[in-house]
């Protein structure tokens, strides 16, 4: 079967570093994604792992080891507009999305 | 704005209605899908179409109804809902086999 683990809650001051974890079993990998959800709207997509190592993009940076079935999103400089929740997803060889529980992360000034 | 809209953002309708949800991608994608958001719980995937032909039912009830007329469009008819069925249903659509998916704003459905 597949599944994914993330932390349910996460709290983070303004302008902080804040890390989430995702770990995974699938029978197949393609790869692994990262998306963004605020109250009330549509997940955005936020990043696309497929090769071990750290992928940048402005705040945001999403990891993976594959060898260890894990990856993790790291946001920097935290804004309160970065209060969502984030969903891992696995892109299996079925070809496609399994998601995470989600991540709830708040931001406090 | 994705490039994905659905339409309507809000339905209230009871058990023995019969409704279509609608998703439309302006992306050139070649693969739709249709999840099931409920409270407290991760995105289901329902239903996957990938160049019109659908290639995933993910165990869902016949109550639930996937159209895809061409590689743009994608309906869900509904009919005889429950009042579990109450969620968010959200359309997303991708190139065939990659890991980004541009989801619309979602269907808030009601069962009364």
């Amino acid at each position: 079967g597949q599944s994914l683990e993330q932390p349910s809650e996460v709290t983070a001051v303004e302008g902080a570093i804040v890390q989430i974890n995702c770990t995974y079993q699938t029978s197949g990998f393609y790869g692994l994604s990262w998306y963004q959800q605020h109250d009330g709207g549509a997940p955005t997509f936020l990043s696309y792992n497929a090769l071990d190592g750290l992928e940048e993009t402005g705040r945001f940076s999403s990891f993976l080891s594959r060898s260890d079935s894990y990856g993790y999103l790291l946001l920097q400089e935290l804004q309160m507009k970065d209060s969502a929740s984030y969903f891992c997803a696995v892109h299996g060889n079925t070809g496609k999305l399994i998601f995470g529980q989600g991540t709830t992360l708040q931001v406090k000034p | 704005e994705t490039g994905v809209t659905q339409t309507p953002r809000h339905l209230v309708m009871g058990m023995t209605n019969k409704k279509s949800l609608k998703c439309e991608q302006h992306l050139g994608h070649n693969a739709m899908y249709w999840y099931k958001q409920s409270a407290k719980k991760p995105l289901e995937l329902m239903f996957v179409y990938s160049l019109e032909e659908r290639v995933e039912n993910n165990s869902v009830p016949s109550r639930f109804s996937p159209e895809c007329p061409n590689s743009s469009h994608l309906f869900l008819h509904l009919h005889t809902l429950q009042p579990e069925d109450s969620a968010l249903y959200l359309c997303a659509s991708s190139q065939e086999n990659r890991g980004e998916q541009y989801f619309g704003p979602g269907t808030r459905l009601t069962v009364t």
